[in-house]
């Protein structure tokens, strides 16, 4: 596998508090994401960035914001957790002309 | 943006037919189309892709299609067994922007 890992592997949160999620890869890949996986709708992407400082919305962005201050480094955020971001959260990174790889995921529960 | 529908969210064979997934999109700007296989507990690992100059693609028991008019694309498993059984990703992206978007997911049962 390649060398993407994710931190924490699970969280459990209250209502109402910021939570960080953290991808770390080795590979050196341009690409990172964030995707969410939930019963019924597949893996849905959150946010994305294609180099360090560049991210871009996907198309459950509301609630989460990103960070990328290096090429290694890949930041989620809820700013403001709701039991609806209860999930598992999935990161990957591609170099850009094919495969992406997966880290283990972070089972994120909201109560 | 690009937006994959992927059918059907279930299916169930017997062991050693065939499966068929489909999955449509709808930007004309993308270009790579990749199949993942999760299995239980497990992250999303690739297992075929196809580029947009490519109608098919085989690697063993598994083939891919593409059909860039029609804006169609399919996974066909022949010989089915069961460590076929995971849920099935079809995504899409461009080239350019690489925003890679998944399909809702396809459940594989292969009954013995």
């Amino acid at each position: 596998d390649a060398g993407i890992t994710q931190s924490p592997r699970h969280k459990v949160t209250e209502t109402g508090t910021p939570v960080t999620l953290r991808c770390h890869q080795t590979e050196n890949h341009r690409y990172m994401y964030w995707y969410r996986q939930d019963p019924g709708h597949g893996l849905r992407l959150i946010h994305y960035s294609y180099g360090v400082k560049d991210t871009d919305k996907g198309e459950v962005s509301d609630g989460y914001s990103v960070s990328r201050s290096k090429t290694e480094d890949f930041l989620l955020t809820l700013e403001s957790a709701t039991s609806s971001q209860t999930s598992v959260y999935f990161c990957a990174t591609t170099l850009g002309r094919g495969e992406a790889f997966f880290g283990q995921g972070t089972r994120l529960t909201v109560v | 943006g690009e937006n994959v529908e992927q059918h059907p969210s279930t299916l169930s064979v017997q062991e050693g037919d065939s499966a068929v997934i489909k999955c449509t999109y709808s930007d004309s700007a993308s270009n790579y189309f990749p199949w993942y296989k999760q299995e239980l507990g497990k992250r999303p690992q690739l297992i075929i892709d196809i580029r947009s100059n490519v109608g098919e693609k085989k690697d063993q028991r598994i083939a891919v299609t593409l059909n860039k008019t029609a804006k169609h694309f399919s996974l066909h498993i022949t010989e089915t067994q069961p460590e076929d059984s995971a849920v099935y990703f079809c995504a899409a992206t461009d080239q350019g922007a690489q925003k890679l978007v998944f399909g809702q997911g396809t459940r594989l049962t292969i009954n013995p």
